[in-house]
């Protein structure tokens, strides 16, 4: 069961901009462990989009952008494109009694309309 | 350019151990942390563990009676096992190496990832 909550699925037209929510706690987000955003196209690996709460890897578009608050962090997409319909994943670390480990949110998928 | 390639047999049987290799080529298993990452059909991703170069591990609580990593640093490779297997278990296991600063394992992120194999548990 993961600890990072997304909503199942956002969608939106061409162009408009939509925004995916990770809601962690304080033994996770809430701790100050950095946030990290990945997109999975349809039967391929996962790819990293935003790393270290806010930061791009070479190549993904500015397009893409992330933001991080309290226990949540968000993923912004703005510009909306027929190529962003994907699943996208936040991934944290968390640390508790039972130990200390990386964590994935629950995933979100985004359609365009 | 790094890239991993995962290996293992597709199909396991109920109760027995689930073992895969991870091969990495452009670059030396020792300079990084890799990890095991897995994701049932149709569901989400799941960590599974970490090993260093030089031995360290760390597992993921809810697996980690069953988990065991290793390196294999003559063939840059790096394996997972996973025991006493059920059909829970069934999912594209990817490995990944780790991005980040070696002395802060707590914010690392993945890149790049192998393209995954499924492992389906069944009789």
């Amino acid at each position: 069961q993961s600890v990072l909550t997304q909503p199942p699925s956002v969608s939106g037209a061409p162009g408009q901009r939509v925004t995916i929510s990770c809601t962690g706690s304080s033994s996770n987000i809430g701790a100050g462990y950095d946030v990290h955003w990945y997109q999975q196209l349809p039967g391929t690996a996962p790819k990293p989009l935003i790393y270290g709460n806010n930061n791009r890897p070479s190549g993904v578009p500015d397009r893409f952008s992330g933001s991080q608050s309290g226990t949540s962090a968000s993923l912004a997409i703005t510009g909306l494109q027929a190529e962003d319909e994907a699943d996208y994943y936040c991934q944290s670390y968390d640390s508790t009694l039972s130990g200390f480990h990386f964590v994935f949110g629950t995933g979100t998928k985004v359609t365009v309309l | 350019q790094v890239q991993l390639q995962e290996s293992g047999p597709g199909l396991v049987k109920p109760s027995e151990t689930l073992s895969l290799t991870c091969t990495v080529s452009g670059d030396s298993i020792r300079s990084y942390y890799w990890s095991w990452i897995r994701q049932p059909p149709g569901k989400g991703l799941e960590w599974i563990g970490y090993i260093f170069y030089h031995g360290s591990t760390n597992y993921d609580p809810s697996l980690k009676s069953r988990v065991t990593m290793s390196l294999e640093t003559s063939k840059n490779q790096f394996s997972l096992s996973l025991t006493s297997v059920t059909a829970a278990d069934t999912a594209v296991y990817y490995c990944a190496r780790h991005v980040g600063s070696s002395f802060w394992v707590r914010g690392h992120w993945f890149d790049p990832w192998g393209q995954g194999i499924l492992v389906t548990v069944s009789s």
